[in-house]
């Protein structure tokens, strides 16, 4: 079946520091990329998307690269701060299903 | 502009008992999901309706889930009976297509705990 996963559990890294968060997906018709933060207690909420038609997106200090070559996401957060702590998540939607597919998720752990 | 509600927050019960979480989505949003989220991993979509009708209940273990959304605006989901396995965050999005995204919004999530 389809199915999205993250390469690390968890990443740690220094207050300050650019971070790299990295997503695999499997179904190859997905058409939208959509990357999610999670802080304790909370639900899911919206970073940045992308389209298939696209290989990278800027944000305020989000950056995301589609690479549909091999089928990966990234999210990069530049010079990253403690409020940046959370479980960040990858989802994508198939253009056959519709709906979005989310991996499971990566815990960021920034160090002051 | 306000986020989509949830009630209730956190709710205990014993395995066999039923239980019934409660969304209000964002206001003028037609399209509304109800995930489950076990712990450590990412939301699973249980149902999602487009106004008052089911566009995608394949995840929904029918067998002892329902859920309905009868005038097109809030919505309810029920459990029962419940089991050890449906402890878990129970979270409620809505969305309303716009353009290019197709941007969720989520609720705070209903955290069960079934003992």
């Amino acid at each position: 079946g389809e199915s999205v996963g993250l390469h690390l559990p968890t990443l740690s890294v220094q207050e300050g520091d650019n971070s790299i968060i990295n997503c695999a997906y499997s179904n190859s018709a997905s058409d939208y990329f959509i990357w999610y933060k999670q802080e304790s207690g909370k639900g899911p909420q919206f970073i940045i998307d992308i389209r298939s038609n696209m290989d990278k997106r800027q944000g305020q200090r989000v950056t995301v690269l589609l690479n549909k070559t091999v089928k990966h996401l990234s999210l990069q957060i530049a010079a990253t701060q403690p409020g940046d702590s959370a479980v960040y998540f990858c989802a994508t939607r198939g253009s056959n299903t519709g709906k979005l597919i989310f991996g499971q998720g990566t815990t960021l752990q920034v160090k002051p | 502009e306000a986020g989509v509600a949830q009630s209730p927050r956190y709710k205990i019960i014993e395995k066999r008992q039923s239980v019934a979480f409660w969304c209000n989505p964002i206001s003028g949003h037609a399209t509304l999901y109800w995930y489950q989220q076990i712990l450590g991993q990412g939301p699973k979509l249980l149902i999602q309706f487009q106004n008052n009708g089911v566009v995608d209940d394949s995840q929904l273990p029918k067998d002892r889930f329902s859920a309905e959304r009868l005038k097109g605006v809030d919505s309810t989901l029920k459990i029962q009976p419940a089991k050890l396995e449906d402890s878990a965050v129970y979270l409620c999005a809505s969305s309303d297509v716009k353009g290019a995204t197709y941007e969720q919004y989520f609720g705070p999530g209903t955290r069960l705990t079934v003992t």
